[in-house]
């Protein structure tokens, strides 16, 4: 099983609509979450961090996280073609040290 | 502050050959994490380093090995390499490597193998 799983996409947003990306992961005792953003070509930059159940707002970014459900999402309001990128979850291992990615979802935001 | 930097770029081999890609972590940053990116199994984790002992590794075969220097830079080391190989190989570096620390990403090494 797949420890962290994410949808594929593409999703395709127009712009100034809001992105909903969503991540689900299977380790219980796992504490820290990542949204990284990977544009085509270049190597992963981070977006935002997540260590509580609730929301974490940055910008036009919100991260959610909800621990009972073993549930991570960012949103992206008032999206921008910029935006268009592909979105990569990642979640601390139980075995430390290292974190494990989703495949990414692909997101692509329409003038 | 200058950020993660990975040499070479990018390399071209042939089947059966080895390889070694280095990694420059960011000035104070004592944990370098290597990982595989491939279009069909994504990131993948390869090893760990923190003062120059591997605390963790992926579960990838023997072929890939790493090490870390006093100074924090890294070296991995690909033997034998073998068409799969091809990827995408980043780099990340944090401060200690604690749970809840960001970790910074070079631009990569693509290598292609033949």
């Amino acid at each position: 099983q797949k420890e962290v799983e994410q949808n594929s996409g593409p999703l395709s947003v127009p712009e100034g609509a809001i992105a909903s990306l969503n991540c689900t992961y299977s380790d219980r005792v796992s504490q820290s979450f990542f949204w990284y953003r990977q544009y085509s070509g270049k190597s992963p930059e981070l977006i935002m961090s997540i260590y509580s159940n609730g929301d974490k707002e940055d910008g036009r970014f919100t991260a959610q996280l909800n621990k009972a459900s073993q549930y991570v999402s960012l949103l992206i309001r008032d999206s921008q073609p910029s935006d268009s990128a592909t979105y990569l979850c990642a979640v601390n291992s139980n075995s430390g040290y290292a974190l494990n990615f989703g495949k990414g979802t692909s997101l692509l935001v329409t003038p | 502050k200058a950020g993660v930097t990975q040499t070479p770029r990018y390399l071209i081999k042939t089947r059966g050959q080895q390889v070694t890609l280095s990694c420059s972590p960011i000035s104070g940053h004592r944990s370098v994490s290597w990982y595989q990116q491939t279009p069909g199994q994504g990131l993948q984790f390869l090893f760990e380093y923190f003062s120059e002992t591997q605390r963790n590794k992926g579960n990838f075969p023997g072929r890939f090995s790493g090490r870390q220097f006093s100074n924090s830079r890294s070296e991995m080391n690909v033997s034998t390499l073998e068409l799969g190989d091809s990827a995408l190989y980043l780099c990340a570096s944090s401060l200690l490597g604690a749970d809840q620390e960001t970790q910074y990403f070079g631009p990569g090494t693509r290598l292609l193998v033949l």
